[in-house]
């Protein structure tokens, strides 16, 4: 089945560590994103990537780094400079379903810094 | 830009009763509407769209959207809820498919 998988699901780390968020896509869409989200905030754009080897900043950019090396895959990092990182992590693909967008949504991560 | 407006950010209702969920967006140009669910610790699961063409939109679990361009609007609706039906709702939209914008959420929480 074609879908969007985050790793893990629950992370939990440090303060002052970085960590990598996985995200891998099997829908062969060219477009990913990373959302935040909070608690009653909505989703809130980190990064997208509309092709590989290219990335744009979203709206609340800061303390995070991301990478587009291939198609599938859309790593996210969230450094140190994160001032607030405890959140839960969203990522999404773009892509065409009879011949319309639709935006797929992976299960989530977690990430609890303390 | 864009901005999406969730009036309530939550919503009691009893079972078999019927429920809206308000949204309302901010854009001066033409846009692409969706409706999201979230169930609690996963990812938002697509209820319907709107793109062109009929203003009503029907989406899964019952549920329905109209678009009222005039009003700038995008309000969802059940006619009757069930249990399973609780959770949070989320409207996004999106000028060119490039970045898309959300609201803030509506908890349902459905009584028996």
């Amino acid at each position: 089945d074609g879908g969007i998988t985050q790793s893990p699901k629950y992370l939990f780390r440090k303060e002052g560590q970085n960590v990598t968020l996985s995200c891998e896509q099997n829908l062969n869409h060219d477009a990913m994103y990373w959302y935040r989200q909070d608690p009653g905030q909505g989703l809130r754009l980190i990064y997208y990537s509309q092709i590989v080897n290219d990335f744009q900043k979203g709206d609340i950019a800061e303390g995070y780094s991301v990478s587009r090396e291939k198609k599938e895959s859309f790593p996210l990092t969230v450094t140190s400079a994160q001032k607030n990182p405890t959140a839960f992590y969203l990522c999404a693909s773009t892509g065409t379903v009879e011949n319309t967008y639709e935006q797929y949504f992976g299960p989530g991560t977690r990430l609890t810094v303390t | 830009a864009q901005s999406v407006t969730q009036l309530d950010s939550q919503v009691p209702v009893f079972e078999e009763a019927p429920v809206e969920l308000r949204c309302n967006y901010s854009s001066s140009v033409s846009v692409y509407l969706f409706w999201y669910v979230q169930y609690p610790n996963q990812g938002l699961q697509l209820l319907l769209k709107y793109l062109s063409g009929s203003t009503l939109v029907k989406g899964i679990n019952g549920f329905e959207a109209e678009f009222n361009k005039s009003q700038t609007s995008f309000h969802l609706r059940k006619p009757s809820v069930h249990i399973s039906d609780t959770a949070e709702y989320f409207c996004a939209v999106t000028r060119n498919f490039n970045k898309f914008y959300f609201g803030s959420g509506t908890k349902l929480n459905v009584k028996p």
